[in-house]
């Protein structure tokens, strides 16, 4: 139990284009869903925190209207990078749990290149 | 401010017993989780420490002392495949999660 999908696993796309990742809790409902950044040989950074109907929560730094998150239902969340530029080429992790008092179930990952 | 402290990287041998050290200031605390992250993949949750005490599960077993601030990873019968990061993250007064930056370790035969 307790499965997270991210996808896609990888994506490459050029500079000033959007791209959206989807992530999915596939065996429980998730109230809340984290979206990590991790550059190479560096620790997770988180982004921002949705709980499912109200907007996210961004960390100090992350650019909202950049990065645009939607957690419509209890199982999914996405998150758009809107004009992509190479800097943002990093790997995007998404995690969900069920309530505060449980762990975070991290989806596989989705390393996004832009070139 | 909140910090996690762990060591960056660490080196032992197959067949081996390592400890993996971390500790924490936080703002309060709702319990310390280590996981485990191989390189260009997810983190996998390895263990969860909410009490004092050692959480024994296979190989691994995790430690906490709330007192201290401290906690350790310990892995037994060290597989070439436990090379790996391994990150600890506390739970903050707020249910937030504080990340440790990771321990490398390096399994050499």
């Amino acid at each position: 139990g307790a499965v997270v999908s991210q996808h896609p696993s990888w994506v490459i796309c050029k500079s000033g284009t959007s791209v959206k990742i989807e992530c999915r809790s596939l065996d429980f409902q998730a109230t809340t869903m984290f979206w990590y950044r991790q550059f190479p040989k560096q620790s997770l950074m988180l982004m921002a925190t949705s709980n499912e109907g109200s907007k996210a929560t961004y960390e100090q730094g992350v650019e909202k209207d950049k990065f645009l998150i939607n957690h419509a239902s209890l199982t999914l969340s996405t998150l758009t990078v809107t004009s992509a530029h190479p800097e943002d080429s990093s790997f995007y992790i998404c995690s969900a749990r069920v309530d505060r008092d449980y762990e975070q179930y991290f989806g596989p990952g989705t390393r996004l290149t832009v070139t | 401010g909140q910090n996690i402290d762990q060591p960056t990287e660490m080196t032992a041998t197959e067949g081996a017993i390592v400890q993996i050290n971390c500790t924490y200031q936080t703002s309060g605390f709702n319990g310390l989780f280590w996981y485990q992250q191989h390189a260009g993949e997810a983190p996998t949750f390895l263990s969860y420490n909410v009490l004092d005490g050692l959480e024994e599960k296979g190989r691994f077993s995790s430690f906490l002392s709330r007192s201290k601030g401290y906690s350790y990873l310990l892995l037994k019968e060290l597989q070439m495949k436990d090379s790996a990061s391994y990150l600890c993250a506390v739970r903050d007064g707020n249910y937030q999660l504080i990340w440790g930056a990771g321990t490398k370790l390096i399994i050499k035969p």
